[in-house]
């Protein structure tokens, strides 16, 4: 039933592992998307997928890298975790822009990453 | 470049309207839209404004001037689990962002008794 779903909810893991969150989408979009919620609670961009183009906002840490086995998944891996990368991690799809509609995005319920 | 005022706290009383407010100035435009979080779990979608003028929605409307950078949420018979946080966000006309939302901070709505 789950539209967006991802895995885990919860991650505590120690700085400078590596480690990754799954993200997988049954609403048949074409576009996925990652952003990150920090503790003041702003959501932002990090990634978004189309098609097998990837866009990368440009102040994400090359640390950071999306993985897409298929149009349905987007897993987000990350190396060497630093105290800072401590945050909420959302995954969100949405059908293709310039089609007609909104084209809202859909979000996942959220990765809360907790760094030691 | 993007930025996306909101007010950061409101309060307002169960039954009552209330209207919050979102200023932008972005470099480019596609859509406005309003999303719904409460703590601890995902946003979602409450509304959508790419015209200009009032969207209408059971108890919730959105307003977007896009000449002034302007829109608000407005909130009808305001019950108890409307308490959340409000997402103001203006989607990119450019494909090179990936029609990325840009969201405002959020606007933390406490509805009292």
């Amino acid at each position: 039933d789950t539209a967006v779903s991802q895995t885990p909810k919860y991650l505590v893991t120690q700085m400078g592992n590596d480690k990754s969150i799954k993200c997988e989408q049954n609403l048949g979009h074409d576009t996925m998307y990652w952003y990150k919620q920090d503790s003041k609670k702003f959501l932002k961009i990090m990634f978004s997928y189309n098609n097998k183009e990837l866009i990368i906002n440009e102040t994400v840490p090359n640390r950071f890298s999306p993985k897409s086995p298929d149009k349905a998944h987007l897993n987000l891996h990350i190396n060497s975790l630093e105290l800072g990368d401590s945050a909420v991690y959302f995954c969100a799809s949405s059908r293709t822009i310039g089609t007609s509609g909104s084209n809202e995005q859909f979000f996942g319920p959220g990765t809360r990453l907790t760094v030691l | 470049g993007q930025n996306i005022d909101q007010p950061t706290e409101m309060t307002a009383t169960e039954g009552a309207i209330v209207q919050i407010n979102c200023t932008y100035q972005t470099s480019g435009f596609n859509g406005l839209f309003w999303y719904q979080q409460h703590a601890g779990e995902a946003p979602t979608f409450l509304s959508y404004n790419v015209l200009d003028g009032l969207e209408e929605k059971g108890r919730f409307s959105s307003f977007l001037s896009r000449s002034k950078g302007y829109s608000y949420l407005l909130l009808k018979e305001l019950q108890m689990k409307d308490s959340a946080s409000y997402l103001c966000a203006v989607r990119d006309d450019n494909s090179n962002s990936g029609y990325a939302l840009n969201f405002g901070k959020g606007t933390s709505l406490l509805v009292t008794p």
